[in-house]
C-alpha cells in the first residue's frame, strides 16, 4: 500500500505570492492534519481534518487554509506569503479522529522556500 | 497550556550501550503520548505509543518507553543501540482543547550512536 503522499516535494515561492500544497492519505484514513516544521524545530500543527470538516485548528494566522475533498485528499494553501513561511510541510493521515489515541502516518513534506 | 519539553538536544551513546531520550509533559486531562523518529529530509515515523494500560510501552525497533505519572515524564529507552538508530526523535502529547484535537511536537533530541 501507498503511504501518505504529497506533492510538490520542493517548492519555491515569491513573498506575497500564494501556494497550494496536496496531500493524499493512506487508503482507508479519513482524517488529514497538516504540520509545520521550522529547520530545527518541532512540527507545529497548523490544520486537522476528518471527513472534509476541520476538527482541529492550531495557531496560525487567516493566510494558511485547508480543505479536503471527498476522496479524503487535502490541500493547504498559503496566502500572502512571508519568508518566515519557508518551512517543511507535513500532512499525516490517521484512519479515525474522535478518540485522538490514534498514530499518525506522515509523507516525506513539501519543502517550502520562499524568497 | 499543554506542552512537551524534551530537556537535551542531543545523546550521545556508544553502540551497544543502552539508550535513554527524556521526555516530559503537561498536559489538563489524561495524555495521549507518542514518540516519532525523523531522518534526514524524512517525514516523521511512528514508533509508540501510550493511552492506558501498562506503564511500559513497546514500540518498533526494539524500542521502549515508560509513562509516569507522577514525574509526567515518558523517556524513550533501548537496551542495546544501534549506529542506524541515529536520527532526530520527537515526543509528543495528543490534546483535545477549544480548537478540537491538537498534537504537541517538543522540539526535538538528535541521537548519536557511536560505532
Amino acid at each position: 500500500d501507498a503511504g501518505v503522499t504529497q506533492s510538490p516535494t520542493h517548492l519555491i515561492k515569491t513573498r506575497g505570492q500564494q501556494v497550494t500544497l496536496r496531500c493524499s492519505p493512506i487508503s482507508g484514513h479519513k482524517s488529514v492534519s497538516w504540520y509545520q516544521q521550522v529547520l530545527g524545530q518541532g512540527p507545529q500543527f497548523i490544520f486537522q481534518y476528518y471527513e472534509k470538516e476541520e476538527r482541529g485548528r492550531g495557531n496560525f494566522p487567516d493566510r494558511f487554509s485547508a480543505r479536503q475533498f471527498p476522496n479524503y485528499s487535502s490541500e493547504l494553501n498559503v496566502n500572502a506569503l512571508l519568508l518566515g513561511d519557508s518551512a517543511l510541510y507535513l500532512c499525516a493521515s490517521s484512519l479515525v479522529s474522535g478518540q485522538g489515541n490514534t498514530e499518525a502516518f506522515f509523507g516525506q513534506g513539501t519543502r517550502l522556500t520562499v524568497v | 497550556a499543554q506542552s512537551v519539553a524534551q530537556p537535551e538536544d542531543q545523546v550521545n551513546v556508544a553502540e551497544g550501550n543502552p539508550l535513554t531520550v527524556k521526555c516530559t509533559y503537561s498536559v489538563s486531562g489524561n495524555p495521549y503520548l507518542f514518540w516519532y523518529v525523523q531522518y534526514p529530509n524524512r517525514g516523521l515515523q511512528f514508533l509508540l505509543k501510550y493511552i492506558t494500560g501498562d506503564n511500559l510501552v513497546k514500540g518498533s525497533y526494539g524500542f521502549e518507553a515508560e509513562f509516569n505519572k507522577s514525574q509526567t515524564s515518558f523517556h524513550l529507552k533501548k537496551p542495546s543501540a544501534l549506529v542506524s538508530d541515529s536520527a532526530l526523535y520527537f515526543c509528543a502529547v495528543r490534546d483535545m482543547g477549544a480548537g478540537g484535537f491538537k498534537t504537541i511536537f517538543g522540539a526535538g533530541t538528535r541521537l548519536f550512536v557511536k560505532a
